[in-house]
């Protein structure tokens, strides 16, 4: 079975402070793994996927095979990006037709 | 591109009453998805579609819960009857083509409370 974890319900830090949420999974076959981020009063979205290896709003995660993780990072925090985000992995082959399986969530408030 | 629409945002009903939640994904999305989200947990499917055929259902209540999406477009989702553990946030997403590459575009939700 499939599962992912956030250990981290909430994470606080202040402004320009570094970031991670911490992300592990759980998988028998090749995951492609993605965070997803929800604002205030905003729909859920896509923030960004291991696959395309890019930075987003500074964002970056890194697979990590060997410990089945894939933490989210960014260097400098902003308080814009206080938010809930979400870690999910689908099957990167097969017929899952890109099932989405979630964390829990980790809401991060960043302090002026 | 305009987003995903589901209908309603609120709903509240008595325990044992039937409900239906609607959606309408971004148009020329052929793939179709219900996630429900109880409080304090991340979102769990429960249904899938690609165009107007299941894909995947093996989280789905079949005894009270029900799903279809007819001619590949709009869906429909009906719980009957509810019960109080049922009270979540009912999601909606659509893509492309459901890849495991694919990105997915969420609706605004419907939140519903059962008494």
């Amino acid at each position: 079975a499939q599962r992912v974890t956030q250990p981290e319900k909430l994470l606080s830090v202040f402004k320009g402070a570094p970031v991670e949420l911490k992300c592990n999974y759980s998988y028998s076959g090749s995951p492609e793994l993605f965070w997803y981020v929800q604002y205030s009063r905003q729909r859920l979205q896509l923030l960004l996927r291991h696959i395309s290896r890019e930075s987003i709003k500074g964002f970056t995660a890194d697979l990590n095979k060997g410990e089945t993780s894939f933490h989210l990072k960014k260097p400098f925090a902003q308080e814009e990006d206080s938010a809930m985000y979400y870690c999910a992995l689908t099957n990167a082959g097969g017929t899952s037709y890109g099932k989405l399986t979630f964390g829990q969530g980790t809401i991060l408030t960043v302090h002026p | 591109e305009a987003g995903v629409a589901q209908s309603p945002r609120y709903k509240i009903i008595e325990k044992r009453q039937s409900v239906a939640f609607w959606c309408n994904p971004i148009s020329g999305h052929a793939t179709l998805y219900w996630y429900q989200q109880i409080l304090g947990q991340g979102p769990k499917l429960l249904i899938q579609f690609q165009n107007n055929g299941v894909v995947d259902d093996s989280q789905l209540p079949k005894d009270r819960f029900s799903a279809e999406r007819l001619k590949g477009v709009d869906s429909t989702l009906k719980i009957q009857p509810a019960k109080l553990e049922d009270s979540a946030v009912y999601l909606c997403a659509s893509s492309w083509t459901g890849g495991a590459n694919t990105e997915a575009f969420f609706g605004q939700g419907t939140r519903l409370t059962v008494v």
